[in-house]
């Protein structure tokens, strides 16, 4: 079973540039999430979904990100105008929901922002 | 904002020795997470203690839970080279259904 695909790995842009992450989820897991995680920290949840339904975005900063989950599998993270601050790594995970509650991680996508 | 704080932050044992975490926590909880993370990957996860266990085992691994104190150890017993890595306790509040990651302890098996 494939687990949880992002895109791209890495990213490098200047800051002001707009950049995109994609992410699909494993086949079958309903709530997917976006974290944040600086270096040396732990993740920081931006947004989950269930299904299409944003559910939680309390932490995403809604002036330059926004995300969308279409048909309620892929979803997109998007920066516009990126900044200095926002180089991290951007960690995808979905999951089953109530019924099965462990997080499934991709590998992430890291960007530098110079 | 982190609810979970792990300590210690950075952890060096030999191979063959325990390795132990722990995890405080603010608030109260539903279940509590343990994860991995190998240096520039994704985040595995390792085992779940709801909040009416005081115990769980998993292989190598011992989770202990004490809502009383909030707060939880990872044991990882006969530790090995491949044991090293980040590991992050994550916590479940009763409150909602957000998962909330502590700042994570970096370990480093020696062989």
């Amino acid at each position: 079973e494939a687990g949880v695909v992002q895109s791209p790995r890495y990213k490098i842009i200047e800051k002001k540039q707009p950049v995109a992450f994609w992410c699909n989820p494993i086949s079958g897991h309903n709530t997917l999430y976006w974290y944040r995680q600086n270096l040396g920290q732990g993740p920081e949840l931006l947004i989950r979904y269930e299904n299409e339904e944003a559910v939680d975005d309390s932490q995403l900063p809604k002036d330059r990100f926004s995300a969308e989950r279409l048909k309620g599998v892929d979803s997109t993270l998007k920066i516009q105008p990126a900044e200095l601050g926002d180089s991290a790594v951007y960690l995808c995970a979905s999951s089953f929901g109530q019924a099965r509650e462990e997080l499934f991680f991709g590998e992430g996508s890291r960007l530098t922002v110079l | 904002s982190q609810q979970g704080e792990e300590d210690p932050q950075a952890l060096s044992i030999q191979e063959g020795e325990n390795a132990t975490m722990n995890c405080s926590y603010k608030t109260s909880i539903n279940n509590l997470q343990w994860y991995r993370q190998n240096s520039g990957r994704g985040l595995v996860h390792l085992i779940l203690i709801r909040s009416n266990e005081r115990e769980k085992h998993s292989g190598r691994l011992r989770v202990t839970l004490d809502t009383s104190k909030k707060s939880s150890s990872l044991l990882i017993t006969a530790s090995r080279a491949a044991d090293t890595a980040s590991y992050f306790c994550a916590t479940k509040e009763t409150s909602g259904s957000r998962l909330t990651f502590g700042e994570g302890t970096q370990l480093t098996v020696n062989p």
